[in-house]
């Protein structure tokens, strides 16, 4: 079975800074997707990026992009210049090529301070 | 369109109580997903549709736990009788399959918080 683990279960930045969240999936798949969802205070799940595993170039979404290592099963989010927005719990998600399901981890709790 | 809508937003009930959770997916999209998400076990896949037919339940917990979806546009998630265990929030999520590129890009209600006592 697929699982994804956040080992970070907090992280914390300061505004401007950079922050790297970490994801590592384990699957025996060779297509699948890669997502990063946020999760503010309000609660709703917003999409962040996503990346396709057939696809070598690394997903970039303006200040959002991701460090994609597939042979090691790890699929980082790296936030440039970040933002108080930006804190929220971050969730990295796995999702089999032509499957309906997303596999959830456990959550990243990023804060941002000014 | 207003995105996915669930309802109730807050729900506070008492054990051996039944629970409704409603769910109005986006106009369109095909597939509809129940999530459940707690501090110990995050966010975990209780069920999902198909074009409103039940595709995999496995992530259903137990017998007292039962969905439906009587049309494209409605889905319940029903709890009966309740337990304390099951204070969580319920997210329902709909998406339409992207054939391009397979894959399924969801998007979330705000989720009903469920609190047993």
């Amino acid at each position: 079975a697929q699982t994804v683990t956040q080992s970070q279960p907090e992280m914390s930045v300061q505004e401007a800074e950079t922050v790297t969240l970490s994801c590592t999936y384990d699957t025996s798949e060779n297509n699948y997707y890669l997502f990063w969802y946020k999760q503010p205070p309000s609660r709703q799940m917003i999409l962040v990026i996503r990346q396709e595993a057939y696809k070598q170039q690394n997903a970039t979404e303006n200040r959002f992009s991701v460090n994609f290592q597939k042979a090691a099963k790890s699929f980082s989010l790296k936030i440039s210049d970040s933002q108080l927005g930006d804190t929220a719990m971050y969730f990295c998600a796995f999702a089999e090529y032509n499957t309906d399901k997303l596999i959830f981890g456990t959550g990243t709790r990023l804060q941002v301070f000014p | 369109d207003a995105g996915v809508i669930q309802s109730p937003r807050h729900e506070v009930t008492e054990m051996g109580q039944e629970v409704t959770l409603r769910c109005k997916p986006i106009s369109g999209h095909d597939y509809l997903f129940w999530y459940r998400q707690t501090m110990m076990r995050g966010l975990e896949l209780l069920i999902y549709f198909n074009n409103n037919v039940p595709i995999d339940d496995s992530g259903m917990p137990e017998d007292r736990f039962s969905a439906k979806m009587p049309n494209a546009s409605f889905s319940t998630l029903k709890i009966q009788p309740s337990e304390p265990r099951d204070s969580a929030v319920y997210f329902c999520a709909s998406s339409l399959q992207n054939l391009l590129s397979g894959a399924n890009v969801l998007t979330f209600g705000a989720g009903s918080r469920l609190t047993v006592l």
